[in-house]
């Protein structure tokens, strides 16, 4: 099975400030890599898939980037209702992978 | 729109089978390239992926639940069956269905059901 590493974990932020969550892959998945975005109690939402293509009705200060084993997930501005758990997964290869998230606080 | 909706019991007991339904609207599971998904996530935990059937009944499970999961559609009513052998407690989870996007294996998870809380005790 491939492995996702998110990092950090936690990540504490205030509004407005630019953010940048890490996945990493334990092997090469090319691009085939989507971040999603939960809140407390909620489904996951799509966000970003083929690890740079924003998802239709996200807001463009969500962007991703990266390929092989290293991804990177970035919120250039944060909103109120960006504060979120956020997994990236892997669809190189069956099983499909998560990463084990990365919780949004509010600083 | 695109809508799926997770049904099944709330509570199961150990060794008990678990079957739950995921009810959908806005696609067709007959069309050429469609599928749909379970996942599952224990309470404070990350999501994990459990199986996926296509729309030409080709099915994929996780490798470590293959075993005791069974996947399978009925077009005509527009649902996907996941059922789950020997429940455990470690299996208490909420369990969510989502439509796949992608082609071949390459897939992602564009719309998700709302979820449904399986809790396994005697």
């Amino acid at each position: 099975d491939i492995q996702m590493t998110q990092s950090p974990s936690t990540l504490s932020a205030c509004v407005g400030d630019r953010v940048t969550i890490t996945c990493r892959a334990s092997q090469s998945i090319s691009s085939w890599l989507a971040w999603y975005q939960q809140k407390p109690g909620k489904a996951p939402n799509l966000l970003i898939y083929k690890a740079s293509t924003l998802e239709s009705g996200v807001p463009p200060r969500f962007s991703g980037s990266g390929s092989g084993t290293e991804f990177t997930l970035t919120i250039s501005s944060l909103q109120p209702d960006d504060f979120a758990t956020y997994y990236c997964q892997q669809f190189n290869s069956y099983p499909y992978t998560f990463g084990q998230g990365t919780k949004l606080e509010i600083k | 729109q695109i809508t799926l909706k997770e049904s099944g019991p709330a509570v199961v007991k150990p060794t008990q089978t678990l079957t739950l339904t995921c009810t959908f609207s806005g696609f067709s599971l007959s069309t050429s390239g469609v599928g749909v998904a379970w996942f599952r996530q224990p309470p404070g935990k990350a999501l994990e992926w459990l199986a996926l059937i296509y729309w030409d009944d080709v099915k994929r499970y996780s490798p470590s639940l293959q075993s005791r999961c069974t996947i399978s559609k009925d077009t005509s009513k527009n649902q996907v069956v996941l059922t789950m052998t020997n429940m455990d407690p470690v299996d208490t989870a909420t369990y969510y269905c989502a439509h796949k996007k992608g082609a071949g294996l390459y897939n992602w998870f564009d719309s998700w059901g709302q979820g449904t809380l399986v809790t396994v005790s005697s």
